[in-house]
C-alpha cells in the first residue's frame, strides 16, 4: 500500500492563480480531510469528507473548494491564491472520523505552498 | 467551543532525560484524546490515545493518562533519545462535528546527545 499520497511536494504561485492539490489513498478509507499547518497555529481543518459525494467545511474553508467523486481521491482547489494561503497542507484519511471511531488517521507527507 | 492548550516550546533536553509535555483541554462531555508526532519533513503519526477518564495510552515508551478532574492529558517519557526529536501535537475529538480532531499548536522537542 502506498498509503496517503500528495502531489506536488512544493509549489510556488502568484497571487490570483488557481491550482489543485492532489490527495489519494489506497486503503479504502471513507473519511478524508485537509488541514493547513502554520507556525504557532498547529493544524487547522479546511474541509473534510465522510464518503464519496459528501463534503463539509472545517474551521478555515474560505478560499478553498473540495469534491469527492471517488473513495480514493480528495483534491483541494485554490480558486484565486492569496499570500495568506502560504502554508503546508496535509491530507489525511481514516476508516471513519478519527475521533469518533478511534481509528488511526493516516497523514500524507504534505505540500508546501508559497503564494507570492 | 472545544479547544486544546499545549505548553509552549521549544523544549530542549539531553539524552536520557525525563520528558513531560503538558496538555489541557476544554470540552463538553468526555472526548477521546490523542497525541500525534511529526518527525522532520513528514506528516503526522498517531502516537497514543485514550478514550475515557483514567485510561492510560502508551506507545514507544511514551505515556499519557486521561485526567478528567484536571482536564489534562500530559505526555511523558522516562528517558528520551535523540530519535525522539520531533513536534508533538495533543488533540481531542470535536464533539460538535462528525468526529473531527482539534489540534493543539504543537510542541517542538529537541534531544541533544
Amino acid at each position: 500500500n502506498a498509503g496517503v499520497t500528495q502531489t506536488p511536494k512544493f509549489q510556488v504561485l502568484k497571487t490570483g492563480q488557481s491550482m489543485t492539490l492532489q490527495c489519494a489513498q489506497d486503503m479504502n478509507h471513507e473519511y478524508m480531510s485537509w488541514y493547513r499547518q502554520d507556525p504557532g497555529m498547529g493544524l487547522r481543518l479546511i474541509h473534510y469528507s465522510v464518503g464519496a459525494g459528501i463534503t463539509d467545511q472545517g474551521e478555515v474553508p474560505n478560499g478553498y473548494n473540495v469534491s469527492r467523486s471517488t473513495t480514493e481521491d480528495f483534491p483541494l482547489r485554490l480558486l484565486s491564491a492569496a499570500p495568506s494561503q502560504t502554508s503546508v497542507y496535509f491530507c489525511a484519511s481514516s476508516y471513519s472520523p478519527a475521533g469518533r471511531a478511534l481509528n488511526e488517521q493516516f497523514f500524507g507527507p504534505g505540500t508546501r505552498l508559497t503564494v507570492l | 467551543g472545544d479547544s486544546v492548550t499545549q505548553m509552549e516550546g521549544p523544549v530542549t533536553l539531553s539524552e536520557e532525560a525525563f520528558l513531560t509535555i503538558n496538555c489541557t483541554y476544554t470540552a463538553t462531555g468526555y472526548p477521546s484524546l490523542f497525541w500525534y508526532v511529526q518527525y522532520p519533513g513528514e506528516g503526522l503519526q498517531l502516537l497514543l490515545k485514550a478514550t475515557k477518564a483514567d485510561d492510560k495510552g502508551s506507545n514507544k515508551g511514551f505515556e499519557a493518562t486521561y485526567r478528567k478532574e484536571t482536564t489534562s492529558f500530559h505526555l511523558e517519557k522516562g528517558s528520551v533519545q535523540v530519535s525522539d526529536s520531533a513536534v508533538y501535537f495533543c488533540a481531542l475529538e470535536d464533539g460538535g462535528s462528525q468526529g473531527n480532531l482539534i489540534f493543539g499548536k504543537g510542541t517542538k522537542l529537541s534531544v541533544k546527545p
